[in-house]
């Protein structure tokens, strides 16, 4: 089966660095994305990675390991408004999103 | 301003009721698509269109239903026969189906609880 897992939430400190994993098993691969959804609103794109390393893009980065079937999201310098849900979604082979339940990221002062 | 318009923002419906929630788009882009959130869990793919006049079955259509008739609009209809229809619905568009890349733009929601 097809699946997307990541953690339900996590808690880091104003300022620092905060890395978020996801895991997927797809039918096929065509690309990991990343969004961000704050509370009651529309997600937005963030990333897509569809080689394996490192993209960087200012205070946000991802990354991808294809062998694996691991993606992570790196968030620095952290800001009290990066409080919100990251959601990671992985392509299949029909280029259909396959949607985790997204990690909620709670920035304390 | 390009964006998506979803329509209402909230609505509460008794059981038994058919709603239909309204999607515009003026990004020019073909394919639109409705997805359900619920807590807890990922975004579920309902219908979604990649043409004007037709439109495909996701993963949990049962109980919706959809029309194309142009290009900037979707709606969905939550029919009494949807046994649990309290959600947060997200409108989206994106360039046709076969690329990589296709980013996803979202409306920004309506809930919709069942009384």
């Amino acid at each position: 089966g097809q699946n997307i897992d990541q953690p339900t939430e996590m808690t880091a400190t104003e300022g620092a660095i905060v890395q978020i994993n996801c895991t997927y098993q797809t039918s096929g691969f065509n690309g990991l994305f990343w969004y961000q959804q704050h509370a009651g609103e529309a997600p937005t794109f963030l990333s897509y990675n569809v080689l394996d390393g490192l993209e960087e893009k200012g205070r946000f980065s991802s990354f991808l390991s294809r062998s694996k079937g691991y993606s992570y999201l790196l968030l620095k310098e952290l800001q009290m408004k990066d409080s919100a849900s990251y959601l990671c979604a992985s392509m299949d082979s029909n280029y259909q999103l396959i949607w985790g339940a997204g990690t909620k990221l709670i920035i304390k002062p | 301003d390009g964006g998506i318009t979803q329509s209402p923002k909230y609505l509460f419906r008794k059981e038994g009721q058919n709603v239909t929630l309204s999607c515009e788009q003026n990004l020019n882009h073909d394919a639109m698509y409705w997805y359900r959130q619920d807590p807890g869990q990922g975004l579920r793919l309902i219908y979604y269109s990649q043409i004007v006049n037709d439109f495909l079955k996701g993963d949990i259509a049962e109980g919706y239903s959809v029309s194309r008739e142009k290009k900037e609009s979707f709606p969905l209809t939550v029919t009494s026969a949807q046994k649990n229809p309290t959600a947060f619905y997200l409108c989206a568009t994106g360039t046709s189906g076969s690329s990589g890349a296709n980013v996803l733009t979202f409306g920004a929601g309506s809930r919709l609880t069942v009384l």
